[in-house]
């Protein structure tokens, strides 16, 4: 069982706004640690997405936006496109258990 | 650009070792913390271990710690991970990834491709 929790799937029309939930504790999200976003399409390394709660990297569409507060962060894609449909990873530190700690994963399907 | 590829995976017996290998170009290897992730086929990920930059220390999760020892040669820009005492449970893809920032904050910017560790009788 995640420490972090994120809903399993969500999905979308192109063009449509979606968004992901990661929720925490407050041994990490609310500790104050950065939440980190990553993409993954099975098959393919894992790319980051958004670090440090709402930083993307060069390259990441600005359609991709992130946000902390609390024990929770969030993912939302504004204009839903179909390169979009992969897993979406939240990632943290958890200080009670020492370790980096990553949701289960959401599946963002476009319709 | 930032390459970093994953070898050494295989079939292996519970019980046995397998070391993995991650090449690493077109970054300063020697300036980075590096880490090693895994993902069970069809799961999550799941952070295992993180070596600082310079060596100096290792962290491990709990489910490997004592198992596997996390290791790098500069020399070579090459990160390892020795897995001994393998159980069927530590079947999974092997990503490697390089650390930005320092333990135990910071995010793992750029990843290899992963290499298959299956542990099966």
């Amino acid at each position: 069982q995640s420490v972090l929790t994120q809903p399993p799937s969500v999905s979308g029309a192109p063009g449509q706004r979606v968004s992901i939930s990661c929720t925490g504790s407050s041994s990490n999200i609310g500790a104050g640690y950065d939440v980190h976003w990553y993409q993954h399409l099975p098959g393919t390394a894992p790319k980051v997405l958004m670090y440090r709660n709402s930083n993307r990297p060069s390259g990441v569409p600005d359609r991709f936006s992130g946000s902390k507060s609390g024990t929770s962060a969030s993912l939302v894609i504004t204009g839903l496109q179909a390169e979009d449909e992969a897993d979406y990873y939240c990632q943290s530190y958890d200080s009670s258990l020492s370790l980096y700690v990553f949701g289960p994963g959401t599946k963002v399907t476009v319709l | 650009q930032v390459q970093l590829v994953e070898s050494g995976g295989g079939v292996v017996q519970p019980g046995r070792s397998l070391r993995l290998s991650c090449v690493v170009s077109g970054l300063t290897f020697s300036g980075y913390g590096m880490d090693w992730v895994r993902q069970v086929p069809g799961k999550g990920l799941e952070w295992v271990a993180v070596i600082y930059y310079d060596g100096s220390k290792q962290y491990y999760a709990d489910s490997v710690k004592g198992r596997f020892t996390i290791s790098r040669d500069d020399s070579r820009n090459t990160l390892y991970l020795q897995m001994n005492s393998l159980r069927v449970e530590d079947t999974a893809i092997y990503y490697c990834a390089s650390h930005h920032g320092s333990h135990p904050a910071g995010y793992f910017d750029y990843w290899g491709q992963g290499t298959l560790v299956t542990v099966s009788s």
